[in-house]
């Protein structure tokens, strides 16, 4: 079937507004992940989900930072007060259960004016 | 804490040269292994992994052998081709890929010339 697709591909946004950016696993994937991928600090894990359930949020940068996934789908990251230094490419993953190959979705590109 | 260390590109190699990306990594436990790559305009696909010491993953000619000795995971290649040429990431998973997610090297930009 498909592969992970996220949305938007691109995000331009002023300085402290808020983002949402939505991502869309592979059917019958249960476990998503977000990373963030910048020039300065690579590819970092984010935050993990089970089903609909986060149980580790430490990853996420700051309390600007959240998530949620509803219905065992789609999943939206939303960050809050947008910083110029947010901008990064946002890339979601899914695997079956959580274990196994994590397929990555071809990332949202958000820049921060 | 979870870590991965990997050569600084980018790496310049001409067509049919001999290929390694150096990857060591450090972890709690026994991690499972992966090589990632970017092609230039695409998402991050698995390239090869190794899930315990001594396996050896390998996928369209590339290889990486698991040497818990020397917590090392070097990509390597017999003969380059300029479609070879995408940034490479090294990473490990402590739980096989779930809940901690994966700890990524910063990446090895590789660069084939014709």
């Amino acid at each position: 079937g498909a592969g992970v697709s996220q949305s938007p591909s691109n995000k331009v946004t002023e300085k402290g507004k808020d983002v949402e950016l939505r991502c869309d696993p592979i059917s019958g994937h249960t476990a998503l992940y977000w990373y963030r991928q910048s020039l300065g600090q690579g590819l970092e894990f984010l935050i993990y989900f089970q089903g609909n359930s986060a149980p580790d949020k430490s990853g996420l940068p700051s309390d600007r930072f959240s998530a949620e996934r509803t219905g065992g789908s789609v999943s939206t990251l939303t960050i809050q007060r947008t910083q110029q230094e947010d901008s990064a490419v946002y890339l979601c993953a899914s695997s079956f259960q959580g274990i196994g190959e994590q397929f990555f979705g071809p990332g949202t590109r958000l820049t921060v004016l | 804490g979870n870590s991965v260390t990997q050569m600084e590109g980018p790496v310049t190699l001409s067509e049919e040269a001999f290929l390694t990306i150096n990857c060591t990594y450090t972890a709690t436990g026994y991690p499972s292994l992966f090589w990632y790559v970017q092609y230039p305009g695409e998402g991050l696909q698995l390239l090869l992994k190794a899930t315990k010491a001594d396996d050896k993953g390998s996928n369209k000619g590339f290889e990486a052998t698991y040497r818990k000795e020397t917590t090392s995971f070097h990509l390597e290649k017999g003969s380059v081709q300029v479609s070879d040429s995408a940034v490479y990431f090294c990473a490990l998973s402590v739980t096989g890929g779930g809940a901690d997610g994966l700890t990524f090297g910063k990446g090895t930009h590789l660069i084939i010339q014709p």
